[in-house]
């Protein structure tokens, strides 16, 4: 069965170091999400991003945050300057190839900023 | 998106069936009704959806009342395995549907 995959499992970083967070999406998947979860908290909504653009953002993605498709298989988050509060789950997510399909989540990367 | 509501947290023997409720007395008529669990800050995992009438996958069923103000996953036949957070979760399927997560229900699968 088709997965989500992310990579690295457990990135740790210094603060104000630049983090990628890199996904490879369902084959064929057009629509593509992250979402964070600090610990013991709930999954929130960063950014979707469909058609080489992004669709919608929350507050919480600000200019720190950017999103890439750089090749047809990836999908990045970057993070700028690393804060300590910046530490969580992060996980991608990708949708098929109409608006209707069902949204599919990777297993995570933990990020840890010391 | 409409707003759900589901119990802080639930036991189910293992073995029987677990039956996890959801109110959505907002929901609006081209909305779905999803369930996502999540094992232990693993990645969210899509269980089933339906809009109208109840559906049967797999892994569970899902009943939807007729004024569709509720419903109800089952689990037929509960394993340790199945111990994880599970989300209702409205969506209007015609949008980019940012998932939106709530606290959902806490399932204690018991020996």
């Amino acid at each position: 069965e088709p997965e989500v995959t992310q990579t690295p499992s457990h990135q740790v970083t210094q603060m104000g170091q630049e983090v990628i967070l890199r996904c490879v999406p369902i084959s064929n998947h057009l629509y593509f999400y992250w979402y964070r979860q600090i610990l013991g908290q709930k999954v929130e909504f960063l950014v979707s991003f469909y058609n080489n653009e992004i669709s919608e953002k929350s507050e919480i993605f600000d200019d720190q945050f950017s999103v890439e498709r750089p090749d047809g298989s990836n999908f990045t988050l970057k993070i700028r300057s690393t804060k300590l509060e910046d530490s969580a789950m992060y996980f991608c997510a990708s949708k098929g190839q109409v608006r209707s399909d069902t949204q599919y989540f990777g297993p995570g990367t933990r990020l840890t900023v010391l | 998106d409409a707003k759900t509501t589901q119990p802080t947290s639930m036991d189910c023997a293992e073995g029987r069936a677990a039956n996890l409720p959801c109110n959505h007395s907002t929901i609006s008529g081209n909305e779905y009704v999803y369930w996502y669990r999540q094992i232990h800050s693993q990645g969210p995992q899509y269980i089933i959806h339906g809009l109208k009438n109840n559906e049967t996958n797999e892994m569970a069923s899902l009943i939807i009342t007729e004024d569709r103000k509720s419903s109800t996953l089952i689990l037929p036949h509960a394993t340790l395995r199945d111990t994880a957070v599970y989300y209702c979760i409205v969506l209007m399927k015609t949008s980019y549907d940012k998932v939106i997560f709530g606290p959902g229900t806490s399932l204690s699968v018991i020996p």
